[in-house]
């Protein structure tokens, strides 16, 4: 069974450019989370997919945006980087079953940097 | 705005001395409650969760924690640190009103065991 894989590890842009970060659930789960944590906070969540369809969203602008595709993999995409978007973004993978989550599986993260 | 606190966020302890780190929600109604760690250069890992009976939830490495619905918290405890308990932890909740299931997570607590 693997784990949740997430690339690239490490990723500096500069300020107006999008990012691309990529997220391979783990095997047999069907839900994808993605969360934001900034240096010395906890994780905050953006949004989940679930069956290729958006299952939730936290508090984050329409430059935030996402997508999961059949195999249950998923991308984070950035649009127009600020300076505050610079954190590790981790990716958590889970099975929905009969309306509800189960654990989430997180991976090792994105970190990324805004110049 | 609703939230998860956790109120200590560096402890210092000796090898052998007692853990109990604070956790406290503001989400009415019922919740899912879950402890991850991070343990140095390693991924968000479960420590353990609350979904529904006994209180008094044991999970890995001799951790233990207590649901206590009136006073919404969710304590984590260990009656005897190691070193390798040094990591940041995390608290976090699910509110079943949630759309999607995301964590909210609380800002961390950094633990130090000293030998």
């Amino acid at each position: 069974e693997t784990g949740v894989t997430q690339s690239p590890t490490h990723l500096i842009k500069t300020r107006g450019q999008q990012v691309t970060l990529r997220c391979s659930s783990q095997s047999g789960h069907n839900t994808v989370s993605w969360y934001q944590q900034a240096l010395g906070q906890g994780p905050q969540f953006i949004f989940q997919y679930y069956r290729e369809e958006e299952n939730g969203r936290g508090n984050f602008p329409p430059r935030f945006s996402g997508l999961q595709f059949p195999n249950y993999s998923s991308e984070l995409n950035v649009n127009a980087l600020e300076l505050d978007d610079s954190a590790l973004y981790l990716c958590a993978s889970s099975l929905w079953t009969s309306g509800r989550g189960d654990e989430q599986f997180f991976g090792p993260g994105t970190r990324l940097t805004v110049l | 705005a609703q939230s998860v606190s956790q109120h200590n966020h560096h402890v210092i302890l000796s090898e052998a001395a007692s853990l109990e780190l604070g956790c406290n929600y503001s989400y009415g109604g019922t919740v899912n409650l879950f402890w991850y760690v991070q343990y140095p250069g390693q991924h968000l890992q479960l420590l353990l969760k609350y979904f529904s009976g006994d209180p008094l939830v044991k999970g890995i490495k001799g951790f233990e924690a207590e649901f206590i619905k009136s006073k919404f918290s969710f304590n984590l405890r260990k009656p005897s640190v190691q070193w390798s308990d040094t990591a940041e932890y995390f608290c976090a909740v699910v509110p079943n009103s949630n759309s999607g299931y995301a964590l909210n997570f609380g800002k961390g607590t950094s633990l130090l065991v000293t030998p």
